[in-house]
């Protein structure tokens, strides 16, 4: 089955204290991309990459990084999550023979305290 | 700055009637818009695209219409149905890189 796989799906953790949401695709997409919703604000994209090694800022970036290695993969990292931090996140990919039509994984839910 | 917005938060149909979604944009850049459809605890899933070379592209039972001039799009449903209630978004781009999404509107379609 076509899809993307994020894990984990809930995670509560303490301010300062590093992880890693991990982003998976069996679609062999080139387009990666991470978002996080927040009531009232929509879908704000964090990174973007185009390809492996490629990666792009998105309208959120600070706090986080990312890194593209392998075309399936493409982890989202909190060095230091903080409260703001706190949100729904999702993984997403594409190719551009999809239309940019992204296919989205199911959602991380973040709690920072 | 929102640069793609959805204004209704909110919209109540009745079933077999049509719904329209309204989004408008700020940036005479972008060149790509879709529309996503989403449930609560799932992720927004994929429904319909049109590029700016086009004014409307149909699929089924959606059609979005694109007008360059006003930076605005809709999407209409007809008829609607009980499981098209959902939260839909717009979203935008430029040469298909950054995607901008607006912040969604909620659709009840009511038997």
């Amino acid at each position: 089955e076509a899809q993307v796989t994020q894990n984990p799906r809930y995670l509560i953790t303490v301010t300062g204290k590093k992880l890693t949401v991990t982003c998976s695709q069996n679609m062999n997409h080139e387009y990666m991309s991470w978002y996080r919703q927040d009531p009232g604000l929509g879908l704000r994209q964090i990174y973007y990459s185009m390809n492996v090694e490629v990666t792009d800022k998105g309208d959120v970036p600070e706090g986080y990084k990312v890194s593209r290695k392998e075309k399936r993969n493409f982890p989202l990292i909190l060095e230091s999550p903080s409260p703001n931090q706190t949100s729904l996140y999702f993984c997403a990919s594409s190719s551009p023979g999809t239309g940019f039509g992204y296919t989205f994984g199911s959602g991380t839910r973040l709690t920072v305290v | 700055d929102q640069q793609v917005k959805q204004n209704s938060p909110s919209l109540s149909v009745q079933e077999g009637r049509i719904s329209i979604l309204n989004c408008d944009y700020t940036n005479s850049m972008f060149d790509y818009f879709l529309w996503y459809k989403k449930y609560p605890a799932e992720g927004p899933t994929f429904l319909i695209s049109i590029s700016s070379i086009k004014d409307k592209n149909e699929d089924g039972r959606f059609t979005v219409f694109l007008n360059k001039s006003a930076k605005h799009l809709s999407l209409h449903i007809v008829p609607s149905q009980p499981g098209d209630s959902a939260v839909y978004f717009c979203a935008a781009s430029a040469l298909g890189n950054q995607f901008y999404f607006g912040t969604g509107t909620s659709l009840t379609v009511i038997p």
